[in-house]
């Protein structure tokens, strides 16, 4: 059974830069399957962030691109998220996913992480 | 905000049907595009309920069915019992945001 668990500091000042790491357990990220990087800020819907491939290669949403950074770690079996110059908008639950095998949808899901943005 | 229409709410009795919509446009369902269903129970994480439009993955019940038309498509939920209570959103691919996964407002379900 494929198991992500988000982990990572809940609390990060304005204008820093918000990181989270995502660990795999069941599945290996070298074996194939994109992964991704999912928000909901509280009370409100769901919004993509980002995916990547065990090789690197990344895709960014659009209204996210300039601040996002995700890469991988395959020795570890973990991929990372990284938001620079956050704000309190930024502030969510964020969750990894696994992208499904046809790279359509999100098959499994982390129980997610809340960051707080916040001086 | 989201390229992809749910109504905020719907509601309904055990034992009941209850369908809710997602509207797009050309750039997203019209356009071809598989729409994918999930449910997010209260505090938890957002489930894989629907995929490809009309398929359920392993260990969902076949009280909830998929379907697609035109620019929209519709989640149906027969026989509504406690545990459906939950928020569910739709997703799909947009390609005039280049975006490769969009996700629907959301829609609470509430069982009366």
């Amino acid at each position: 059974q494929v198991q992500l668990q988000e982990s990572g500091p809940g609390l990060v000042k304005p204008s820093e830069t918000l990181s989270l790491t995502c660990t795999v357990s069941g599945y290996s990220i070298s074996s194939g399957f994109y992964w991704g990087w999912i928000r909901q800020p509280p009370g409100k819907g769901l919004e993509w962030i980002g995916s990547i491939y065990h090789s690197g290669s990344t895709y960014y949403n659009p209204s996210l691109k300039s601040r996002v950074t995700i890469s991988v770690d395959t020795s570890q079996n973990q991929f990372s998220l990284k938001l620079s110059s956050v704000t309190a908008a930024d502030t969510a639950v964020y969750y990894c996913a696994r992208v499904s095998v046809t790279a359509t949808n999100f098959d499994y899901w982390g129980q997610g992480s809340l960051v707080t943005v916040s001086s | 905000q989201s390229v992809l229409t749910q109504p905020p709410s719907v509601s309904g009795a055990p034992g009941q049907r209850v369908t809710i919509s997602c509207t797009g446009s050309s750039s997203n369902i019209g356009a071809g595009y598989d729409v994918h269903w999930y449910q997010q129970l209260p505090g938890t994480a957002p489930k894989l309920l629907i995929y490809g439009n009309t398929n359920r993955p392993s260990g969902v019940p076949d009280r909830f069915s998929g379907s697609k038309s035109g620019t929209s498509a519709s989640l149906a939920i027969s026989g509504l019992q406690a545990e459906d209570e939950a928020d569910y959103y739709c997703q799909s691919y947009d390609s005039s945001l280049s975006a490769y996964f969009v996700f629907g407002t959301g829609t609470k379900v509430t069982v009366l």
